[in-house]
């Protein structure tokens, strides 16, 4: 059965950093997705991966996918306040599952 | 007019009484889902379907049950709801490379 697992759930963090947020998942998986939330607000698509050794960047975001480790990665460079929100990875077999989000909080 | 429109936005509702929650999408895709949201937990998955005749549950159906009245159609039904319940509930379709989420339903049961 399809899990997913991200790591960490909250992360504070200072404006100007680095960070990774980690996505495993258990089983074989046709695709990755990464999507934001704002507080009271629906889901934004950011990306979605289709093969091994993916990898897309939009803005301070970029988004990887290894396969063969069931992990994605989501790495924020030079983090601004503006990306303060709930990232949340998602994997497919037949059926779509998320993982439990992580909260993002950037301090000024 | 939005991909995905969840009706209603907001209810409040009584324990025991029986309550649903309506779906409709203008992308033309056969995959639906309905998925609920609670602070701390992520996106739960209640229930998904490939087309009319086909619905399958998912990680927590329990209590709750779908119709999928057309392609564009996917409602879900609290026939007793009780005060657990209460969560936002959100409305997905899906093209494969993009899933396009409803604005969801809070729905809260006293």
């Amino acid at each position: 059965e399809l899990k997913v697992e991200q790591n960490p759930l909250f992360l504070s963090m200072q404006e100007g950093k680095n960070y990774t947020i980690y996505c495993n998942y258990s089983t074989t998986s046709d695709r990755l997705y990464w999507y934001r939330q704002d507080p009271g607000k629906s889901l934004e698509s950011l990306f979605v991966l289709l093969s091994n050794g993916a990898v897309k960047q939009e803005g301070r975001l970029m988004a990887s996918l290894d396969t063969k480790a069931r992990l994605s990665t989501l790495h924020i460079t030079a983090a601004v306040h503006d990306l303060s929100a709930t990232y949340f990875c998602a994997a497919r077999d037949d059926k779509i599952i998320f993982g439990k989000g992580t909260r993002l909080h950037i301090l000024p | 007019d939005a991909d995905v429109t969840q009706t209603p936005r907001n209810r409040i509702t009584k324990t025991g009484k029986r309550i649903m929650l309506e779906c409709s999408q203008t992308k033309g895709h056969d995959r639906m889902y309905w998925y609920r949201q609670d602070p701390g937990l992520g996106l739960r998955l209640i229930y998904y379907s490939f087309d009319v005749k086909d619905i399958n549950k998912g990680e927590i159906s329990d209590g709750y049950s779908v119709s999928r009245q057309a392609q564009a159609k996917f409602s879900l039904s609290l026939e007793s709801a009780i005060p657990n319940q209460t969560a936002l509930y959100f409305c997905a379709t899906d093209s494969g490379n993009t899933i396009y989420f409803g604005e969801g339903s809070w729905l809260t049961v006293v």
